[in-house]
């Protein structure tokens, strides 16, 4: 069963522009995170948020959590060719049995 | 490089036939994951071992076996091969604080016929 589902499943946008991505989830959690993966390779952590915590940055990417709307944001700004990959939120208590979504499939075009 | 190492990276099956996957991490992490995806359907843990001489059934564990080798290794076995089981297999490990997330490998594609 699915925890986190992003929306959309997929999104097209020019280089240059934002890409926004959201996941929302059901049951209490104690941390989010956000992964990309290109075509045919594994996947590769990009942030991680923890419950207490409502917005992280790291370079170009910016994500928010709302617990209590049970939804969080994953925004890259100036985007790259080098940005268009799948993006899945993984959300879990523990770290133990984290749950994936089944991802944003981004296409930036140059 | 430090990372997550899987192996083989393709493998073709016949229905019926078994088959382990390995998978080393040298980061010196406690917990490693196996989980597999499938179009559609995202990435789904198989099992899970949270510390050396521990494994724990995940979300679809019927059909599989892992054994924790040692603290680096964490093998998942496919004792009888069912079509059910094609799927692209990634292999995974944590640090203790979970402060990164996780490390993936980069996938078995596994096809069985």
């Amino acid at each position: 069963s699915q925890q986190g589902e992003e929306d959309p499943q997929a999104l097209s946008i020019q280089e240059g522009e934002n890409a926004t991505m959201n996941c929302s989830y059901k049951t209490s959690i104690n941390n989010l995170q956000w992964y990309r993966q290109n075509s045919g390779r594994g996947l590769v952590h990009l942030i991680l948020i923890r419950s207490n915590e409502r917005e992280k940055h790291s370079g170009r990417l910016r994500v928010t959590l709302d617990t209590s709307k049970k939804s969080s944001s994953l925004l890259i700004t100036a985007s790259r060719a080098a940005d268009t990959a799948s993006y899945f939120c993984a959300t879990g208590l523990g770290y133990q049995k984290v749950t994936f979504g089944t991802g944003t499939k981004l296409q930036v075009i140059p | 490089n430090a990372g997550v190492t899987q192996t083989p990276k393709f493998q073709v099956l016949k229905t019926g036939q078994s088959m382990t996957l390995q998978c080393a991490q040298d980061m010196n992490h406690n917990s490693m994951y196996w989980y597999r995806q499938d179009p559609g359907m995202g990435l789904r843990l198989i099992y899970y071992s949270a510390s050396e001489g521990t494994t724990d059934k995940g979300e679809v564990p019927n059909g599989y076996n892992v054994s924790r080798l040692n603290k680096r290794e964490f093998s998942l076995r496919l004792e009888s091969a069912a079509p059910s089981q094609t799927s692209v297999y990634f292999c995974a490990s944590s640090d203790p604080g979970f402060n990164y997330g996780y490390t993936f490998g980069s996938g078995t594609r596994l096809t069985v016929v």
